[in-house]
Order: C-alpha cells, then sequence, then structure tokens
C-alpha cells in the first residue's frame, strides 16, 4: 500500500517553516526521505529506522511514529534551495533486514519564493 | 566520484518494440535497483539486484520486462513489445549494502508512440 503524504503542495516565503507528513497503513520498518527537482534525479535526505529517532541535519529533521505509522519531515527557515518534490518511501523488511525496496508516496511539492 | 550512470538519457519507441536501457551504478555498490516514475507520481519499483543475482523482481508489471546484471555491475532493463503504457521515467538507483541509502541516476525518459 502506498503511503499518504500531506499536503500535497506548500507554497512558502524564504525563512518560514514547513511540515509534511507520510503516513502508512501498514506497520513501518524504515521511512526514507528524498527531494527530487524538475527532471532531476531523487537526492536522498535521511533514513529513520523502526524505534521512534528523530534525525536532522542542518535545518532538516525528520521524526519516525511507529505507534502512529507516521513520519514527518520539518524543514526550517526554508532556503530557496528547498524547493522541490518531497518523497517519502517505506522501507521492506525481509527476514528483520531492510533494503531499498520502497513504496513511495505521491509527493509533496514544496516551493520556497524570496 | 561518479554517480549512477543511465543511458540513452531519452528513448523514444514505436509501439511493440524492443528496447534496451542501460544502468552503470556507482562503483563498488552490490546493491542495485530498477524504479519506474511516472508524470506526478513517486517511483515505482520493479527489481532489486545485489550483486549478480535478481533479489526481489516482484515490481516487473509483466513478462516482457526483464533485467540482468551479468557481473555486478551495469545492469541492463529490456522491455518486449513495448505499449504506450510502458511510457515512463526509468530510473537506476545504487546502494552501498542492501540498507544504505539509495543514490539515482537521472534516469532514461521512454517514450513509446
Amino acid at each position: 500500500q502506498q503511503p499518504v503524504q500531506s499536503p500535497q503542495a506548500v507554497i512558502l516565503r524564504e525563512g518560514e517553516d514547513a511540515v509534511i507528513n507520510c503516513s502508512s497503513s501498514k506497520a513501518l520498518y524504515s521511512v526514507h526521505w528524498y527531494r527530487q527537482k524538475h527532471g532531476e534525479a531523487p537526492v536522498f535526505l535521511m533514513i529513520l529506522l523502526k524505534g521512534g529517532e528523530q534525525k536532522g541535519h542542518d535545518k532538516i529533521s525528520a521524526s519516525f511514529n511507529e505507534k502512529k505509522q507516521q513520519s514527518s519531515l520539518y524543514l526550517t527557515a526554508s532556503q530557496l534551495s528547498y524547493s522541490g518534490t518531497y518523497f517519502c518511501g517505506t522501507g521492506a523488511n525481509a527476514g528483520g533486514t531492510s533494503y531499498g525496496k520502497l513504496t513511495f508516496g505521491q509527493g509533496t511539492i514544496l516551493t520556497v519564493h524570496p | 566520484g561518479a554517480g549512477v550512470s543511465q543511458t540513452p538519457s531519452n528513448k523514444v519507441t514505436e509501439k511493440g518494440k524492443y528496447v534496451e536501457l542501460r544502468c552503470d551504478p556507482i562503483s563498488g555498490h552490490t546493491a542495485l535497483y530498477w524504479y519506474r516514475q511516472s508524470l506526478g507520481q513517486g517511483p515505482e519499483f520493479l527489481i532489486y539486484f545485489q550483486g549478480t543475482g535478481a533479489a526481489d523482481d516482484s515490481g516487473l508489471p509483466n513478462d516482457r520486462f526483464f533485467a540482468v546484471r551479468p557481473e555486478g555491475s551495469v545492469s541492463t532493463l529490456k522491455i518486449q513489445r513495448t505499449e504506450r503504457g510502458d511510457s515512463a521515467v526509468y530510473l537506476c538507483a545504487s546502494s552501498l549494502t542492501g540498507e544504505s541509502p539509495l543514490h539515482f541516476g537521472n534516469g532514461t525518459r521512454l517514450t513509446v508512440t
């Protein structure tokens, strides 16, 4: 089952914050976040594993709530370079090992204006 | 260093023809994936190689699709008797191990007329 992302689109002014949510109807083992700019390859942002950890680098962080089967991506003090489509991907769990067979959400289009 | 390289970047073919799409992963990456992305959608998993063998081909839509990775490096996705519905961007990704982040190539845009 494809995870559901919300919102579908968000428009920000530079410096504003945003939250993108990713919900699954299945138990989550891992959640991967990628950003894709138009006509380019998806670029890895971070992986969160079962255990409710929160990760971050620079002004982008994410949380993983196992109980709610949900992950959220937090973008603070957004920059123009943050514009793109953000995808969450839920990871497969085969015999206790996760690998890169991901089921991606439909994406959230983020536009940051000056 | 070099990233994942995919050729051709664009391929236009007629319905019913055979096509091959090539992926050159990052050197040393043992895991290789093929995904397909339609306009406005997230990538959709097709197949996963660990080394030379296909560890999971559950995403291949039907038997017209086949992929190989004979020497554990370069992979080729082969599509027989192409249909208009096969039109999409085919993305290849590699990772150091099965549990590492995916590094995607820029994809091959396939258009079936």
